[in-house]
C-alpha cells in the first residue's frame, strides 16, 4: 500500500466509448501525475499537476483529458481512444522539495481497447 | 530521451550482492541519481536518491562516482523478491519530470 488508489484495477473499452480512470492519494501531497506503460516501453509522462495547475503536458492526444478537481484526485477522461492507447496507465504523487522528489505510484488500470 | 544507460539484464544469487549499474555521463550539477524498482505490473517503488554522496537506506546502498558520471545501486543481501526492473533516473531539481529508460531486469536465482 503506497497510498495512492486506483480505480478501476482493468477496463476494457471500445473506440467509440468514453470512460474515466480515476487517482486518490492519502499523502497529503501537492503535486500528481499520469504515466503510460505500453508493453515492453519504458514509462511515458503524460501530465502533471501541481497544486491542481497543469505543468506538464508531453505532447498528449487530446484523447486523454486530465482532471484535478483537488489536490487529493486525479482524474484521465479518455474517449475515441486507438487499439494503440492499450497499456497500463499508473498514476503518482509526490511533494517536491529542491531536489527531493519521492514519487509514489499507484498499482494502475490495465486497459484494454477494441 | 533518458540521460541514463543501464545493461538490459543481470541475474544474481539468492543471498548475494545484486549490483547495477548506470551511466549518466550527461549529469549536470543540479541532477540527482533516483534508483526505483517495478516489480511485474505493479506501480514502480521508490528505493534512493543521491547527489553526489553515497547514500543507505533499509533497502539498498547507491554509490555515485566522483565525477557524478556513473553510480552502482547496491542490494546487499538479495532475495527472489528483489526480481524486478530496475530503474535509474536523472532528475533536475525544481522540476517534476522524470525520464525512465528501459532499466535492467534483475533476475534472482534461487
Amino acid at each position: 500500500e503506497t497510498g495512492v488508489t486506483q480505480t478501476p484495477r482493468h477496463l476494457v473499452m471500445g473506440m467509440t466509448n468514453k470512460k474515466s480512470l480515476k487517482c486518490e492519494q492519502h499523502l497529503g501531497h501537492n503535486a500528481m501525475y499520469w504515466y503510460k506503460q505500453s508493453a515492453k516501453k519504458p514509462l511515458e509522462l503524460m501530465f502533471v499537476y501541481s497544486l491542481e495547475e497543469r505543468v506538464e503536458n508531453n505532447s498528449v492526444p487530446s484523447r486523454f483529458s486530465p482532471e484535478c478537481p483537488n489536490s487529493s484526485h486525479l482524474f484521465l477522461h479518455l474517449h475515441t481512444l486507438q487499439p494503440e492507447d492499450s497499456a497500463l496507465y499508473l498514476c503518482a504523487s509526490s511533494q517536491p522539495s529542491g531536489g527531493l522528489n519521492e514519487q509514489f505510484f499507484g498499482p494502475g488500470t490495465r486497459l484494454t481497447v477494441l | 530521451d533518458a540521460k541514463t544507460t543501464q545493461p538490459p539484464s543481470m541475474d544474481c544469487a539468492e543471498g548475494r550482492a545484486a549490483n547495477l549499474p548506470c551511466n549518466h555521463s550527461t549529469i549536470s550539477g543540479n541532477e540527482y541519481v533516483y534508483w526505483y524498482r517495478q516489480i511485474h505490473s505493479q506501480g514502480p517503488q521508490y528505493i534512493i536518491h543521491g547527489l553526489k554522496n553515497n547514500e543507505t537506506n533499509e533497502m539498498a546502498s547507491l554509490i555515485i562516482t566522483e565525477d557524478r558520471k556513473s553510480s552502482t545501486l547496491i542490494l546487499p543481501h538479495a532475495t527472489l523478491r528483489d526480481t524486478a526492473v530496475y530503474y535509474c533516473i536523472v532528475f533536475t531539481s525544481g522540476t517534476y519530470k522524470y525520464i525512465f529508460g528501459t532499466g535492467t531486469r534483475l533476475k534472482v536465482l534461487a
